[in-house]
């Protein structure tokens, strides 16, 4: 079955450490992959997108890595801080479906400590 | 949020009702986006258009209906609303659909809807 896990509910780290998300992918041949923060009470907002050819993108703290030998993309914060406590998705495309439309994960609700 | 307006932001409503949900755009964006995101589930999309009158279904259609009559609105119709119903309402937009960076998508606020 075509799956879209992000490895942790939560994650908690201090302020000043690098985050690391995770979003694995089981039976899906995405092109492209993209990342979301949402806040609460409010809907996603994109932050970046990926492409399968791309290793790596980046922008400003933030890292995105695609792997589609290990059907992974990893998304890091460096350097977080108490703002970037948010819920993040990951999301594929699924061009094998209907009409490549976004699949997203389930999130991964992140919380930087002072 | 982009240029996109939900309405109502929040809603109760009693089982059996018909309940519509509205998503308006000022981006003149092509694609539209209905979901829903519950505990446990993440975001599912329920119903998306890919242009006026042009529509069809997502993972989630049984029970919701909509329409597409003009570029800038979007309609989510819950014919007669149950329980299981109960959940959060995200509309989206992007510039295109299918694969690559027009298919980034920008959502409104939410509706919270009820049904008791």
């Amino acid at each position: 079955s075509q799956k879209i896990e992000q490895n942790s509910e939560a994650l908690n780290i201090q302020e000043g450490k690098t985050a690391t998300l995770t979003c694995n992918y089981t039976n899906y041949s995405p092109a492209y992959l993209q990342w979301y923060r949402q806040d609460p009470g409010r809907g996603p907002v994109f932050l970046l997108l990926i492409r399968e050819n791309e290793k790596e993108k980046r922008k400003e703290r933030l890292k995105v890595t695609f792997d589609t030998t290990l059907k992974q993309s990893l998304f890091h914060i460096t350097a977080s801080q108490p703002a970037d406590s948010a819920t993040y998705l990951c999301a594929l495309d699924d061009y094998g479906g209907s009409q490549g439309n976004l699949i997203f994960g389930k999130g991964t609700k992140l919380s930087v400590k002072p | 949020d982009a240029g996109i307006t939900q309405s109502p932001r929040h809603k109760v409503t009693e089982t059996g009702t018909p309940v519509t949900l509205r998503c308006h755009q000022t981006e003149n964006h092509r694609y539209m986006y209905w979901y829903r995101q519950d505990p446990g589930h993440g975001l599912r999309l329920i119903h998306y258009s890919y242009g006026v009158k042009d529509t069809d279904k997502g993972e989630v259609s049984d029970g919701y209906s909509v329409s597409r009559s003009k570029t800038e609105d979007f309609l989510l119709t819950l014919e007669s609303a149950t329980s299981s119903q109960t959940s959060v309402y995200f509309c989206a937009i992007s510039e295109g659909g299918g694969r690559g960076v027009k298919n980034i998508q920008y959502f409104g606020a939410g509706t919270r809807l009820s049904v008791l």
